[in-house]
């Protein structure tokens, strides 16, 4: 079935310092990428939305110069995190969509990163 | 924008006993309901899932129910096995967006 690769799996950075996130599609191609952060005991808020080769589309309340997103081919989506604080600690997860799935309904999710920054 | 309601937020239930969660959404254009269970420290993964052109779909142990009218779908887990313990997020298509429901830790009880 669809994979979605995410790494690193966690990351402590320093306060003020700069985070990526990658995420890779393996066996398919992925147009559009999903970013989510959730915080302990909380649900996936979704942060942004990536469309191949566009600009990401940012959700009210979140930050597009801290939260830099390239979404540069069908399988790789990058999450920068940028001048880190340690508010921002909290767990990313990013999700694709499956075109080989039925009528696009298919999203597939990566595993997560715990990010820490101290 | 889409809000989706999930209840309850804990749940303990006898191995081998029947679990039920539930979500109401409010957009009557979302199309597509898909379950989630999330382990601790990893992304979610996709149980089971129902298109809005359908009714009722079942899996082995897990079924979902989806009333348009009400605009409501529940998860039904039979004969629950510790393995199920897990957090499980209900979630409505609308968009091209998912919106999660705020979640449910199941426990299952030996």
């Amino acid at each position: 079935g669809a994979v979605v690769s995410q790494h690193p799996s966690r990351v402590i950075c320093k306060s003020g310092t700069s985070v990526k996130i990658e995420c890779r599609s393996l066996d398919f191609q992925a147009t559009t990428m999903f970013w989510y952060r959730q915080f302990p005991k909380q649900s996936l808020m979704l942060m942004a939305t990536s469309n191949e080769g566009s600009k990401a589309t940012y959700e009210q309340g979140v930050e597009k110069d801290k939260f830099l997103i390239n979404h540069a081919s069908l399988t790789l989506s990058t999450l920068t995190v940028t001048s880190a604080h340690p508010e921002d600690s909290s767990f990313y997860i990013c999700s694709a969509r499956d075109l080989a799935v039925a009528v696009n309904y298919g999203y597939t999710f990566g595993s997560g990163t715990r990010l820490t920054v101290v | 924008g889409e809000n989706v309601e999930q209840h309850p937020s804990t749940l303990s239930v006898q191995e081998g006993d029947s679990a039920v969660i539930k979500c109401t959404y409010s957009d009557s254009a979302s199309n597509y309901f898909p379950w989630y269970k999330q382990e601790l420290g990893k992304g979610p993964q996709l149980i089971i899932d129902i298109r809005s052109n359908v009714g009722e779909k079942k899996d082995q142990r897990i079924a979902v129910t989806l009333n348009k009218t009400a605009k409501h779908f529940s998860l039904h887990i039979t004969e629950t096995q510790p393995e199920d313990s897990a957090v499980y997020f209900c979630a409505a298509r609308g968009n091209e967006k998912l919106t999660f429901g705020t979640g449910t830790r199941l426990t299952i009880i030996p």
